[in-house]
């Protein structure tokens, strides 16, 4: 059974512009959830989306954002990128009655 | 509001000593409780769980048992192995959906 999937694994964008992060639940899963990790600001949690819908959204900007698709996977995203973005980005899957999540090996993105 | 509070590391130990991580827990509800693990350049991997007061979580030689009249959740492992030196989170979770509250982490180090 094949995990949490995220792309790309790495990225270098530079301040001022736009990413798009991707996550792949893991079969059957549709809660999808983002966090963000940070050595000073640990994991803090973005958002997650639940059959298309946002569920639930912490305490970041507007421009953090994010979507689910039909088939539950999710992609997130950043716009006018600040050196502050730098972080870890890790996705969750979980089932609908599962208070267990699984996490994928995250996206690393370096804003410059 | 929901939080969680874990012992500060970082915690270097010889190889096959006791290892115990402090973790205590403020929540509006009745949590589930987790410990999450962090290897290097990875994401999260589920250490164990405990969804109710006196659960016992264990899981590769690592025990945590819910104590709600402490709040607390204390990671303990008899004899530990170079191979546990990572980083390990202790979590909260209120409901099914995927926001978990995260500790700071505690980086632990096992020399032979």
């Amino acid at each position: 059974k094949a995990g949490v999937t995220q792309t790309p694994r790495y990225l270098i964008k530079t301040r001022g512009q736009q990413v798009t992060l991707s996550c792949s639940p893991i079969s059957g899963h549709r809660s999808v959830s983002w966090y963000q990790q940070t050595p000073g600001q640990g994991l803090q949690f973005l958002f997650e989306y639940f059959s298309e819908t946002q569920r639930n959204k912490g305490n970041f900007p507007g421009r953090f954002s994010g979507r689910q698709f039909s088939n539950s996977r999710s992609e997130m995203n950043v716009s006018t990128l600040e050196l502050g973005d730098s972080a870890l980005y890790l996705c969750a899957s979980s089932l609908e009655d599962s208070t267990e999540a699984f996490f994928g090996q995250g996206t690393r993105l370096t804003v410059v | 509001g929901d939080s969680v509070t874990q012992m500060e590391g970082p915690v270097t130990l010889s190889e096959e000593a006791f290892l115990t991580i402090n973790c205590t827990y403020t929540a509006t509800g009745y949590p589930s409780l987790f410990w999450y693990v962090q290897y290097p350049g990875e994401g999260l991997q589920l250490l164990l769980k405990a969804t109710k007061a006196d659960d016992k979580g264990s899981n590769k030689g690592f025990e945590a048992t819910y104590r709600k009249e402490t709040t607390s959740f204390h990671l303990e492992k008899g004899s530990v192995q170079v191979s546990d030196s990572a980083v390990y989170f202790c979590a909260l979770t209120l409901w099914t959906g995927n926001q978990f509250y995260f500790g700071t982490g505690t980086s632990l180090t096992v020399i032979p």
